[in-house]
């Protein structure tokens, strides 16, 4: 089967850092994709991983293990405006027809 | 990056009624997108795959007769949601995969349904 987990809710302090894991399980893996949403607003693309290691971006940096099926999006120097959900998606072999597999969502608070 | 348009951002229409929402991608062109729907502090749920040219691919659960899904050009889909109820009410995205290697997904702003 398909099954990708995230942590439901996560606090942080403005100014801290906060690593949101994911792993997964699913049938075929072509790179994994996080994206940020704000409340009543489409989700915007943070980060795509297809091979092993950390690629930093800024104050957001994701890794990816493909041998542990895992993966996990860090953000620095926190700030009020980084308080958003955050989805973990897996991306399956094509031939899928491009269909994102997705995680339930990280709800990130950040706190003063 | 590549825009996708959705419209309208927002309606509501009263129960029975009908609703069609329109997925434009601008500045390249979709043979597929995607249809998601997603209720309040809750994730993104897939509804439907939408096929240019050819009928939609309905994930496990959703009714093809209550969500039509039209994807008659190679920049525009469309979901109209038939004989709406308040359970309907929900945010409405799609979402059109970039072209050529790359893999990202180019969401829609969104459109807000409210079922009175």
């Amino acid at each position: 089967g398909q099954n990708i987990d995230q942590p439901t809710e996560m606090t942080a302090t403005e100014g801290a850092i906060v690593q949101i894991n994911c792993t997964y399980q699913t049938s075929g893996f072509n790179g994994l994709f996080w994206y940020q949403q704000h409340a009543g607003e489409a989700p915007t693309f943070l980060s795509y991983n297809v091979l092993d290691g950390l690629e930093e971006k800024g104050r957001f940096s994701s890794f990816l293990s493909r041998s542990k099926g895992y993966s996990y999006l860090l953000l620095k120097e926190l700030q009020m405006k980084d308080s958003a959900s955050y989805l973990c998606a897996v991306y399956p072999p094509a031939g899928n027809n491009r269909k994102l597999i997705w995680g339930l969502g990280t709800s990130l608070a950040v706190n003063p | 990056g590549a825009v996708v348009s959705q419209h309208p951002s927002w309606v509501i229409c009263k129960s029975g009624t009908s609703v069609k929402i329109e997925c434009r991608s601008l500045d390249f062109q979709a043979t597929t997108m995607f249809w998601y729907r997603q209720f309040p502090k809750q994730s993104l749920m897939l509804m439907a795959t939408s096929n240019e040219g050819s009928k939609a691919t309905y994930e496990q659960g959703v009714e093809k007769d209550k969500f039509l899904i039209n994807h008659a050009s190679l920049t525009l889909s469309t979901l109209t949601v038939t004989s709406a109820h308040p359970e309907d009410s929900s945010f409405y995205i799609c979402s059109a995969p970039a072209q050529g290697g790359a893999y990202e997904q180019y969401f829609g702003p969104g459109t807000r349904l409210t079922v009175t």
